[in-house]
């Protein structure tokens, strides 16, 4: 079955670096790739998100770079605070005519110390 | 605008009971799915539903059923609980074109005693 292996899985960082996050996946049908925030005790929140036909997305200190060759992409959060503390999946999507089928990462969590 | 919204926050149930889900789509969004996320993993893929038909399965056993109404609202239920069906039970809503935009709802915590 389709499967996404997320690295790593915990991240420590100081606050003002960077701090990056990578995915790969195995469906080669994929075509949308989000990333998620999770809080503890809420709920997944999207923070950005790319196309099969982008490579690279940017969204003020979040970015999201995609090899559709190499079948991985990942998330690079620059100039990091305490408050980017959380929980982050990746997901490979398929989405096609409404034939949707997902599947997550086992999460990153990162820690951003003051 | 309301978000995706589900009911109840919190459920325990015994196990071999049954348990139904509710989860109520941002207006506008057509397309529904559900996901079961337990403690330190990331959401596992059960349905998709658009315009009421069943789009995407993940693999879970035929316990799992699950439905969408014309008023795009959803419905999962979980027959024969198992204590490993202890999770959170999340939905996503997506705009009309399924897989982009998913957002999701707080999602309901499901005990199985």
């Amino acid at each position: 079955g389709e499967n996404v292996e997320q690295h790593p899985s915990t991240l420590s960082v100081q606050e003002g670096d960077s701090a990056v996050i990578k995915c790969t996946y195995s469906d080669s049908a994929s075509n949308y790739f989000p990333w998620y925030k999770q809080e503890l005790g809420k709920r997944p929140q999207l923070i950005i998100d790319i196309r099969s036909n982008v490579g690279e997305k940017k969204d003020q200190r979040i970015a999201v770079t995609l090899n559709k060759t190499a079948k991985h992409f990942s998330l690079h959060i620059t100039e990091t605070q305490p408050e980017d503390s959380a929980v982050y999946f990746c997901a490979a999507i398929r989405g096609n005519t409404n034939a949707g089928k997902s599947t997550f990462g086992d999460g990153t969590t990162l820690t951003v110390k003051p | 605008d309301a978000g995706v919204t589900q009911s109840p926050t919190h459920l325990i149930k015994t196990r071999g009971q049954h348990v139904t889900l509710r989860c109520s789509p941002i207006s506008g969004h057509k397309s529904v799915s559900w996901y079961q996320q337990v403690l330190g993993q990331g959401p596992q893929f059960i349905f998709q539903y658009y315009e009421k038909e069943e789009r995407g399965r993940g693999n879970f056993p035929d316990r799992f059923s699950a439905r969408q109404f014309p008023n795009y609202s959803s419905e999962l239920n979980v027959n024969a609980l198992l204590l490993g069906d202890s999770a959170l039970y999340l939905c996503a809503s997506s705009l009309p074109r399924a897989g982009y935009g998913y957002t999701f709802g707080s999602g309901t915590r499901l005990t199985v005693v």
